[in-house]
């Protein structure tokens, strides 16, 4: 089955800078990957998703790659705020969705 | 739509005791999905259904889990007996058809199995 590996675990970046969160799958079958983002406390939340038949997708400060060749997809968060302090999950799926185990951003003042 | 509710926010349980978990998925999305997020294991799919069939259950770790979706607006996921590993929270999720599209979760049961 699909297996996602998300680099890093623990990340913190001065506000202003920008955050890049790897991720890699293992089932070439994967054509949808989306990314989360969770609160303390709250349920995860879909910010931007990518299909296997796009290379890059930007909404405001967020971006997506996705390389189907090497099996890797990457965010990018530009211009960090306070507000982007979280726990970010990408994910991989082909019919259901599995998750890798997080990335948590600190953004410091 | 209320979204995705889930019932009750939190239990504890001793252990031994049978636990259910309740969800009521959005009407109209076709696709359930259960899911497990602890620290050390982040999210872990469960088991899926596709118009209220189990489609995956390979993620269910042993027997004393077991899962049903009786009818579209209604699933149930039951652990008997509970053990104090099987603290978490249990998030149920649902999507339009499969698990190409967006996932909308529930607000999650937090169990605390003593």
């Amino acid at each position: 089955g699909e297996n996602v590996e998300q680099h890093p675990s623990t990340l913190s970046v001065q506000e202003g800078d920008s955050a890049v969160i790897k991720c890699t799958y293992s089932d070439s079958a994967s054509n949808y990957f989306p990314w989360y983002k969770q609160e303390l406390g709250k349920r995860p939340q879909l910010i931007i998703d990518i299909r296997s038949n796009v290379g890059e997708k930007k909404d405001q400060r967020i971006a997506v790659t996705l390389n189907k060749t090497a099996k890797h997809f990457s965010l990018h968060i530009t211009e960090t705020q306070p507000e982007d302090s979280a726990v970010y999950f990408c994910a991989a799926s082909d019919d259901k969705i599995i998750f890798g185990k997080g990335t948590r951003l600190h953004i410091l003042p | 739509d209320a979204g995705v509710i889930q019932s009750p926010r939190h239990e504890v349980t001793e252990m031994g005791q049978e636990v259910t978990l309740r969800c009521k998925p959005i009407s109209g999305h076709n696709s359930l999905f259960w899911y497990r997020q602890t620290m050390m294991r982040g999210l872990e799919l469960l088991i899926y259904f596709n118009n209220n069939v189990p489609i995956d259950d390979s993620g269910m770790p042993e027997d004393r889990f077991s899962a049903k979706m009786p009818n579209a607006s209604f699933s149930t996921l039951k652990i008997q007996p509970s053990e104090p590993r099987d603290s978490a929270v249990y998030f149920c999720a649902s999507a339009l058809d499969r698990g190409n599209e967006k996932l909308f979760f529930g607000s999650g049961t937090q169990l605390s199995v003593l």
